[in-house]
C-alpha cells in the first residue's frame, strides 16, 4: 500500500547544528510533498513544499530536497534554534487525488541548548 | 485574524452518545479537512471537502460524519462514539488543493 514515513522517531540536535529530517515514501505517483511542524500543544503548522518537477527548495532557515529516484524527501534546517523544537511531519499528495493528503508518523526534533 | 477554530477543544463523553465537533474558517477557503492524531500514527485524514456540498471519505471515515452546507463550517459528527475514537482531532482550510493548509488548535475527545 501507499504510505509516507520518517527514518528516525526522534532527533536531539545541538543549538546552532543544521538538523536534517528524513521522510521515506513508497508511491511514485505522488507529486507534491509538504513538511509541517507541529509544536506542543498546537495545530501543525506549514513549513514548505515542493513539487515533482524539482529536487530542491529553499525558504528561510529550511531546505527541502526531493530524490525521486529512491523515493526521498528531507529537511534541513539551518542553525538550529531552540524554537525549532517540535514534531515535524511529511505529508504527500497523489496525484489521483488531488484533495487528499497522505501524512508520516512524524519526528520529534529536540534542541540541546 | 485569520484563522481555523474548533470547538470544544476538550471533550470526555460516554460511548453512544451523539457529539459534533464545530470547525469554522474566516478565510473564504474553499478546502476543508478532518484529521485525528494519534501516538506513532501522525495524521490520519477522516473526511475532506472541496467545496460546498462536495465531500469525501479520506484513510479513516469509520464512524464519522461530515456536512458543508456554508462555505466556513465545516462540522465532524461521530453518531454512536466509541473509545477507539479517543483523539486529537484537527481540522484545516486552505484555498485550493491542500498546499498551505491552516490547522485549528485541536480537539481533544475522550470517549469512555
Amino acid at each position: 500500500g501507499e504510505s509516507v514515513g520518517l527514518h528516525l522517531p526522534t532527533l536531539s540536535v545541538q543549538e546552532g547544528d543544521n538538523s536534517i529530517i528524513n521522510c521515506a515514501y513508497s508511491n511514485s505517483a505522488s507529486d507534491y510533498f509538504i513538511w509541517y511542524k507541529q509544536e506542543s500543544g498546537k495545530g501543525p503548522q506549514f513549513i514548505i513544499d515542493i513539487r515533482s518537477n524539482m529536487d530542491k527548495r529553499q525558504g528561510q532557515r529550511v531546505t527541502v530536497l526531493l530524490n525521486k529516484t529512491v523515493k526521498h524527501l528531507s529537511l534541513q534546517i539551518a542553525a538550529t534554534q531552540p524554537g525549532d523544537s517540535a514534531v515535524y511531519f511529511c505529508a504527500e499528495n497523489m496525484r489521483s487525488n488531488d484533495y487528499k493528503l497522505s501524512f508520516g508518523a512524524g519526528t520529534t526534533v529536540t534542541v540541546r541548548a | 485574524e485569520a484563522q481555523v477554530t474548533q470547538n470544544p477543544r476538550y471533550l470526555i463523553t460516554v460511548t453512544g452518545k451523539k457529539l459534533t465537533v464545530t470547525c469554522s474558517q474566516n478565510m473564504n477557503h474553499e478546502y476543508m479537512s478532518w484529521y485525528r492524531q494519534d501516538p506513532g500514527l501522525g495524521l490520519r485524514q477522516i473526511y475532506y471537502s472541496m467545496n460546498v456540498e462536495v465531500t469525501d471519505k479520506g484513510d479513516v471515515p469509520e464512524g464519522y460524519k461530515v456536512s458543508r452546507k456554508e462555505k466556513r463550517n465545516f462540522p465532524l459528527i461521530l453518531e454512536s462514539p466509541s473509545p477507539n475514537q479517543t483523539s486529537l482531532y484537527f481540522c484545516a482550510s486552505s484555498l485550493g488543493r491542500p498546499d498551505t493548509q491552516y490547522f485549528g488548535p485541536g480537539t481533544r475527545l475522550t470517549v469512555l
